[in-house]
């Protein structure tokens, strides 16, 4: 059962425009992670959220956690290339050490 | 530094012909996950280790095994591996910090099945 729902599974924006990409759950986590992977390489960590109705900002990136901890976005502005990417994210359910992850977001930006 | 390895990043290996995946970490976390990730889908849990305490999803096929002889050092086993098995083997670690636990990923082993 996927318990992580991200949308849009696909977005192709041109550069400079702003996304916000939405990942949503029925369940509460105690931390979410946001991850950005690049084809052939593993997912890198960008943030993780942990308390409810947090923000915190990266540069361009945007993400907040919703204050009852089921839900996750991250906004990203003034879009560039180089944010082409999956957008994974990921966290395990209040209580347990299993990790799932979101559907991903597929990112393109062209220049 | 890396903290999570895992070799070899790219492995090929025949029809049926066992294979052995690798992935170490010197970040002493007690738990460690396999994921099996295919093209433009999302990582796919197949099992984690608690210390030494072994998890495996239920949908995980009974040819992939794993092996976790210490903290630093987890195996993925596929006894005989299919077609269908071609895919990118993510490892990952975290932490006991209970609020903010965090998975940190190595490389991958791409996995090709001829």
């Amino acid at each position: 059962t996927q318990l992580l729902e991200q949308s849009p599974q696909f977005l192709s924006i041109q550069e400079g425009e702003n996304l916000t990409v939405y990942c949503n759950s029925s369940s509460v986590f105690s931390s979410l992670q946001w991850y950005r992977q690049e084809p052939g390489e593993g997912p890198v960590l960008l943030v993780t959220v942990v308390t409810g109705g947090e923000v915190k900002k990266l540069k361009r990136l945007t993400f907040q956690f919703g204050d009852a901890r089921k839900d996750s976005s991250l906004h990203i502005t003034a879009a560039q290339p180089g944010d082409t990417g999956l957008y994974l994210c990921a966290g395990a359910p209040s209580g347990t050490y299993k990790y799932i992850f979101g559907t991903g977001t597929r990112l393109k930006v062209l220049a | 530094d890396a903290m999570v390895i895992q070799n070899p990043r790219y492995q090929v290996t025949q029809f049926g012909k066992p294979v052995t995946l690798s992935c170490s970490q010197t970040l002493n976390h007690n738990v460690m996950y396999w994921y099996q990730q295919k093209s433009s889908q999302a990582p796919k849990l197949l099992f984690h280790y608690y210390d030494k305490d072994f998890n495996n999803e239920a949908d995980t096929p009974d040819n992939f095994q794993s092996r976790r002889p210490n903290t630093s050092f987890c195996f993925l086993d596929i006894r005989s591996p299919g077609l269908g098995d071609a895919a990118m083997y993510l490892c990952a670690t975290s932490g006991l910090a209970a609020l903010t636990d965090t998975q940190y990923f190595g490389p991958g082993t791409r996995l090709t099945v001829l």
